[in-house]
């Protein structure tokens, strides 16, 4: 598909346990944000690469939560010992170099994470 | 820190309606201010958006109104249709230093038949 894929949809994991997810951009899109959805507390940015930029991690709430993108294409977000307060909608945006200066952002359905 | 607040949270409006979000925001620096929609299941989609040269946009049904001298944005929908019920999101950006969109906690907006 031509948009933005993200991976897995749905995990449901254990209290402890670590979780990654991934997100793949749109082809030839050098920016990529990662946002959460928690339910009423709208979009929380997380992290955001630009090409070979070092990474603007300011959204990360704590240091369980860390992010990699290979290749400048593929995303991983890694969350270690998850909490019960992690259990959200995590969603991966891209853009192209001119959408840096118009602010569309291409998001993908995004991976529910519920944890026990 | 919420740097952009919306409101309402949620509305109702009857199908040939007006919807109104209203966003207000802190930061002089944000001179970029999309509208995100969003579907359930789906990921947030941009809209329309605006920069604080002009004080209104139109695209269709949907119109954006500014006030700079407020820090306050709004989305209004004309002939509001079902179609139209989803989450709308507020955002606001610098387009210079840091790169990332600012949201707003959302409007869940339901268009009864």
């Amino acid at each position: 598909g031509a948009g933005v894929s993200q991976s897995p949809s749905n995990k449901v994991t254990e209290k402890g346990k670590d979780v990654e997810l991934r997100c793949d951009p749109i082809s030839g899109h050098t920016a990529l944000y990662w946002y959460r959805q928690s339910l009423g507390q709208g979009l929380e940015f997380l992290i955001y690469f630009q090409g070979n930029s070092a990474p603007d991690k300011s959204g990360l709430p704590s240091d369980r939560f860390s992010a990699e993108r290979t290749g400048g294409s593929v995303s991983t977000l890694t969350i270690q010992r998850t909490q019960q307060e992690d259990s959200a909608v995590y969603l991966c945006a891209s853009s192209t170099p001119t959408g840096l200066n118009t602010g569309e952002l291409f998001f993908g359905e995004g991976s529910r994470l519920t944890v026990l | 820190q919420q740097q952009v607040k919306q409101s309402p949270q949620s509305l109702i409006v009857q199908k040939g309606g007006i919807s109104i979000i209203n966003c207000a925001y802190e930061n002089t620096a944000f001179d970029y201010f999309p509208w995100y929609q969003q579907f359930p299941g789906k990921g947030p989609a941009l809209l329309i958006a605006i920069r604080p040269d002009v004080s209104e946009k139109k695209e269709g049904r949907f119109t954006i109104s500014f006030n700079k001298s407020a820090k306050q944005f709004s989305l209004h929908i004309m002939d509001s249709q079902p179609g139209d019920s989803a989450t709308y999101f507020c955002a606001a950006r610098s387009l210079q230093g840091a790169q990332k969109l600012v949201f707003g906690q959302g409007t869940r907006l339901t268009i009864n038949p």
